[in-house]
């Protein structure tokens, strides 16, 4: 079980929308609508962005969006803002019944 | 509004066994759409999925972690806790609990864990001597 792989950083301007990437396997990603994301702030909790490929908690911002192709799940932040500059992981249920995250995408506001 | 809190020591010595409790608040564990799960993350490192348990026991380890670690829960005190076996250094990370929704399939007869809605604020287990 291999972690999904994301790029380790991604910038961005204010107002600019920015997309990070998740890929994974047949076995993962591929196989299930059952990819999640999550934010994290700097010495905070994660918290839950985005769960079965593209639907939002009612308290997430609109601004959030997902989607998935294949075996490669994708998070677009809209018109990014400086609160957004965080780590981002993604997550999907896996082989086995198992739960696999990403390594982690740093997002950096310009 | 249901809240998670982990307990258990900060310090644990190499080769000991590292033991963390996760109480719940503001909701049974005994419920059928959520299972109850372990997360860890190393100091300025991604996360990483330990296990999970139901509040039947049943349980589900990550492959890498597997044998050396126990889920267990306490239904009558509303909690489930982690045992890791002989840790080293290398297992030095701040450790979560958090609760994990389940979905359901249509005909119903099966749920898979699908992402963590809830989770505790961690606490840092160092592993030093």
């Amino acid at each position: 079980q291999s972690a999904l792989t994301q790029p380790a950083s991604v910038s961005g301007s204010p107002g600019q929308s920015i997309t990070i990437s998740c890929t994974g396997t047949s076995s993962d990603i591929g196989s299930y609508n059952l990819v999640s994301w999550y934010q994290q702030h700097p010495g905070k909790v994660p918290k839950l962005l985005i769960y079965e490929v593209n639907k939002r908690p009612s308290e997430v911002s609109n601004r959030f969006s997902a989607s998935k192709s294949g075996n490669t799940a994708s998070l677009t932040i809209s018109g990014v803002r400086a609160e957004d500059e965080a780590d981002y992981y993604c997550c999907s249920y896996g082989g086995g019944s198992t739960l696999v995250f990403g390594g982690g995408t740093k997002l950096t506001v310009l | 509004q249901v809240r998670l809190q982990e307990s258990g020591p900060g310090l644990v010595k190499p080769s000991q066994t590292l033991s963390l409790s996760c109480t719940v608040f503001g909701g049974s564990i005994r419920n059928d759409d959520y299972y109850w799960s372990w997360i860890r993350q190393h100091p300025g490192k991604g996360l990483e999925w330990i296990g999970y348990i139901f509040y039947s026991g049943t349980v589900n380890y990550s492959p890498s972690l597997e044998n050396r670690i126990s889920i267990s829960v306490d239904r009558s005190a509303n909690q489930f806790s982690l045992k890791m076996r002989s840790v080293t250094a290398a297992d030095t990370a701040v450790y979560f609990c958090a609760r994990v929704r389940t979905v359901w399939s249509g005909s119903g007869s099966y749920s898979r864990v699908a992402h963590f809605d809830s989770w505790g604020q961690g606490i840092l287990v160092t592993v030093s001597s």
